[in-house]
């Protein structure tokens, strides 16, 4: 089955840059019929999508309008993991944030979440 | 950017009510619609997708509809675990967007 492990700091600075990773075991990050996702959790904004990346003969990004100038997702098939860059953080940043493989509807399955991470942002 | 609005942002309700809330998105999506439920610290969980096909394993009290613009999520009868945040996604187009959510109270 699918699993997917999160790893990174729970504690960012200010301006400074988020990165956490993701790595997948149960199946391939260069799969072509999935789309790997990160998403984050705020009581003051919700459910938030940040932005995918699938493989489809070659790769795609697609990135929250609002992240656009300052996230990056990337996909590393040696490891079989993807990545989240978030740019210039600020405390309005702070949430729990979630990779997950979503399928043909853009749908997650319960089983096919990470763990989670709370990043906070603060100095 | 597509945008998704639900109404009510917050309902208060007793077990055994029929709950309706809506979706809005701000242009055609066809049945490209997501409904999830939401438990502080933990994942969101899949109830709908398609608009109206639900996830194997979630009670068939909960029930999708709609296309192009306008969809429900309804519970027909709610039970003490329903208490919880509903949101709406679209995936129709990049990006993906969710409603504001919808918090269902205990009355």
């Amino acid at each position: 089955q699918v699993q997917l492990q999160q790893s990174g700091p729970g504690l960012v600075k200010p301006s400074q840059t988020l990165s956490l990773t993701c790595a997948i075991s149960g199946d391939s990050v260069s799969s072509d019929s999935a789309a790997w996702i990160w998403i984050r959790q705020s009581p003051s904004r919700g459910l938030e999508w940040l932005g995918r990346t699938y493989y489809r003969s070659k790769w795609y990004n697609h990135y929250a309008t609002s992240m656009k100038s300052r996230i990056s997702i990337n996909p590393d098939t040696s490891r079989n993991q993807l990545s989240l860059q978030l740019n210039s953080v600020t405390p309005d940043d702070t949430a729990v944030y979630y990779c997950a493989r979503s399928g043909k509807w853009g749908e997650v399955l319960d089983d096919y979440w990470g763990q989670g991470t709370l990043v906070t942002v603060s100095s | 950017d597509i945008q998704m609005t639900q109404s009510p942002s917050s309902l208060s309700a007793s077990v055994g009510d029929r709950v309706t809330i809506t979706c809005r998105a701000s242009q055609s999506i066809s049945n490209f619609l997501i409904w999830y439920q939401e438990k502080p610290g933990k994942a969101p969980k899949l109830l709908i997708y398609g608009a109206s096909s639900s996830q194997s394993g979630v009670p068939s009290r909960f029930s999708g509809s709609g296309s192009g613009t306008d969809f429900t999520l309804t519970v027909s009868s709610l039970q003490p675990e329903d208490f919880a945040t509903y949101y709406c996604q679209q995936s129709y187009s990049p990006p993906w967007t969710f409603g504001q959510g919808t918090k269902v109270e205990i009355k």
